[in-house]
């Protein structure tokens, strides 16, 4: 069974720190996808990435990486010169490719940045 | 703004009764699915539409039934309700029936029981 663990539920930083989320995947699949949202104080969940199992690359959007190792089953997220704004939950997720587009979410981190 | 609409935003009720949440979902996508978000389990995936037909059920109780109508709108009816199903209740709708493209989430509805 598919299962994702984000073991760090809460996280407080001071701006301007850069804050490395973490992110395990358990799957039994070759061919499957990882996926980041974030849940901020207004409570939607928006999309930040979709990565598929075959592409390794680390990617970077704005102040925001993600470091896919398939070695080690993760798919952490770094903010750098973490603001305010970034305050909010993040989700890490897996999904299959094949059949029902359903997705397996960890638990969370509750990011906290401080002015 | 996801483009998905869910109403109502927030709803109190009572034991034993029931509600209807409502979906609409981005123009043009065919699938919706409703998540259930609780302290105590997270959020965890109940159950996808595609195009009119069930497509996927997760961990959906059998008190919860679902149906999308013909104009791709999504019902999601919680009967019997007890204090644990109160829960923030996310549709999704992609183009796809599958596959592992983005979900586009509304911003959910909240459920209290009493």
């Amino acid at each position: 069974a598919q299962k994702v663990t984000q073991a760090q539920t809460e996280i407080s930083v001071v701006e301007k720190e850069d804050v490395t989320l973490d992110c395990v995947y358990e799957t039994r699949d070759t061919t499957y996808y990882l996926f980041w949202y974030k849940q901020p104080p207004s409570g939607e969940l928006v999309f930040l990435i979709r990565r598929n199992s075959f592409d390794e690359q680390n990617e970077i959007s704005g102040r925001y990486s993600w470091n896919f190792q398939k070695s080690t089953s993760s798919f952490n997220f770094t903010i750098t010169a973490s603001q305010v704004v970034d305050s909010a939950v993040y989700f890490c997720a897996l999904s299959e490719p094949q059949g029902a587009q359903k997705l397996v979410f960890g638990q969370g981190t509750r990011l906290t940045i401080n002015p | 703004d996801s483009g998905v609409t869910q109403t109502p935003k927030h709803l109190i009720t009572a034991t034993g009764q029931r509600v209807t949440l409502r979906c609409s979902p981005r123009s043009g996508d065919l699938s919706v699915y409703w998540y259930q978000q609780s302290l105590d389990q997270g959020l965890q995936f109940l159950i996808q539409y595609y195009n009119g037909e069930e497509r996927a059920k997760g961990n959906i109780l059998e008190r919860f039934s679902a149906q999308q109508f013909p104009d791709l709108h999504s019902e999601l009816n919680l009967s019997s309700l007890e204090l644990g199903d109160s829960a923030l209740y996310f549709c999704a709708s992609s183009p796809w029936g599958g596959g592992a493209g983005e979900l586009f989430f509304g911003e959910g509805s909240r459920l209290t029981v009493l």
